[in-house]
């Protein structure tokens, strides 16, 4: 069975810092990745997906993220934080053939200090 | 075009009663799919419809059921409702065919409280 682990439960970065955020996946066969963020109160929005090719994956809000199979690590990076992008991050797998059923790890909140 | 959206946004039920919830897709998109979100148990996969036909299920027990209409409109049923049921309840639907690598879109989520 898939699963994901993100060990980091909270990090706390200084505004203008970069940021690393870890995902370790565990599938047999080629996954699909994914970067969900999610603000207090709202749904979850797509920041970037992995199916094939380049494994550095550009995304939405400045983000970019770095599939290494010998890792079997998918982690998101962002050179410069922003006050806004304080949220909780998930990382989540799907079995290859798209979302037919999504593992979702359990999440890290991410901390903004000006 | 509008968003995933998702009826009620909040609800308030007690142990035993039952609960219905609803979600619009996309329109055009075929695949919705249901995740219960609690602080305990994370993000888990319910169930995922595609074209009125479930295709995936999570491991739930049978007191959560789901469907989807042909318009892809999709609801999820909870029987029996328990107080470990009280959680965030959302749906996310998806363009394209069985092996879609399309975007995901997740609605707001609908707040079930059970007391």
């Amino acid at each position: 069975a898939q699963s994901v682990t993100q060990p980091d439960i909270h990090i706390t970065v200084s505004e203008g810092a970069s940021l690393e955020l870890r995902c370790n996946y565990s599938y047999g066969a080629t996954p699909y990745l994914f970067w969900y963020v999610q603000s207090p109160g709202q749904g979850l929005q797509l920041l970037l997906k992995y199916f094939s090719g380049d494994t550095l994956v550009q995304g939405i809000k400045g983000f970019e993220a770095e599939f290494k199979r010998s890792q079997s690590s998918f982690n998101l990076r962002k050179p410069s934080v922003h006050w806004s992008d304080a949220a909780e991050y998930f990382c989540a797998v799907a079995k290859s053939g798209g979302y037919q059923k999504v593992t979702f790890g359990t999440g890290t909140k991410l901390q903004v200090i000006p | 075009k509008a968003g995933v959206t998702q009826t009620p946004r909040y609800l308030i039920k007690t142990r035993g009663q039952q609960v219905t919830l609803s979600c619009s897709p996309i329109s055009g998109h075929r695949s919705v799919s249901w995740y219960q979100q609690t602080p305990g148990q994370g993000l888990q996969f319910l169930f995922e419809y595609f074209s009125e036909t479930q295709r995936n299920k999570g491991n739930f027990p049978g007191r959560f059921s789901g469907r989807q209409f042909s318009n892809s409109r999709s609801e999820m049923n909870v029987s029996t409702l328990e107080l470990g049921d009280s959680a965030l309840y959302l749906c996310a639907s998806v363009a394209g065919t069985a092996t879609s690598t399309d975007t995901q879109y997740f609605g707001p989520g609908t707040r079930l409280t059970v007391l």
